[in-house]
């Protein structure tokens, strides 16, 4: 079955950088590549989705790319400011055929003042 | 819509005991998903239903644990007899079929066995 590896596991970083996280599949069948970000006791939300018929989409100050020929996508973070600290964890899922999303283990993002 | 609606928020027990949590998926979605969250593993997919069928259990980590949506509108995931390495949090989420949909989760049930 589907494996997501999602690294680092957590990154600190000024505010004002970049942050950056990788994950890569196992599935090449795999067409949908979500993330989610979850706050402190909350529930992990979407905050961008890619199809594996685009290679990058962008909304304001995050950014996902994806290389379906390496099977690897990335989250970029601009700019960073403090409420962009959680855990960010990225999926994989192949809509259309089992649909189940499969999750990376997460990355903790740590925005330093 | 109040979105996917978990019960209870928390819940603890003792070792041995029936745990039955409670999700309600939002109206008109296909796909209801239980994931189990932990610091060492992450988000863990135990089981997905598709209109109300288990589709795969495979992530489901013995028989202890068991799960049912008897309508489109009410799933259970149960454990029993609980250990204290269930301690977890517990995601229900749903999306719908369509492709530009994403899965919504909701607040999760921190589950304690002691």
């Amino acid at each position: 079955g589907e494996n997501v590896e999602q690294h680092p596991s957590t990154l600190s970083v000024q505010e004002g950088d970049s942050a950056v996280i990788k994950c890569t599949y196992s599935d090449s069948a795999s067409n949908y590549f979500p993330w989610y970000k979850q706050e402190l006791g909350k529930r992990p939300q979407l905050i961008i989705d890619i199809r594996s018929n685009v290679g990058e989409k962008k909304d304001q100050r995050i950014a996902v790319t994806l290389n379906k020929t390496a099977k690897h996508f990335s989250l970029h973070i601009t700019e960073t400011q403090p409420e962009d600290s959680a855990v960010y964890f990225c999926a994989a899922s192949i809509r259309g055929r089992d649909d189940k999303i499969i999750f990376g283990k997460g990355t903790r993002l740590h925005i330093l003042p | 819509d109040a979105g996917v609606i978990q019960s209870p928020r928390h819940e603890v027990t003792e070792m041995g005991q029936e745990v039955t949590l409670r999700c309600k998926p939002i109206s008109g979605h296909d796909y209801l998903f239980w994931y189990r969250q932990t610091m060492m593993r992450g988000l863990e997919l135990l089981i997905y239903f598709n209109n109300n069928v288990p589709i795969d259990d495979s992530g489901m980590p013995e028989d202890r644990f068991s799960a049912k949506m008897p309508n489109a509108s009410f799933s259970t995931l149960k454990i029993q007899p609980s250990e204290p390495r269930d301690s977890a949090v517990y995601f229900c989420a749903s999306s719908a079929q369509e492709w530009s949909t994403e899965a919504f989760f909701g607040q999760g049930t921190r589950l304690t066995v002691v």
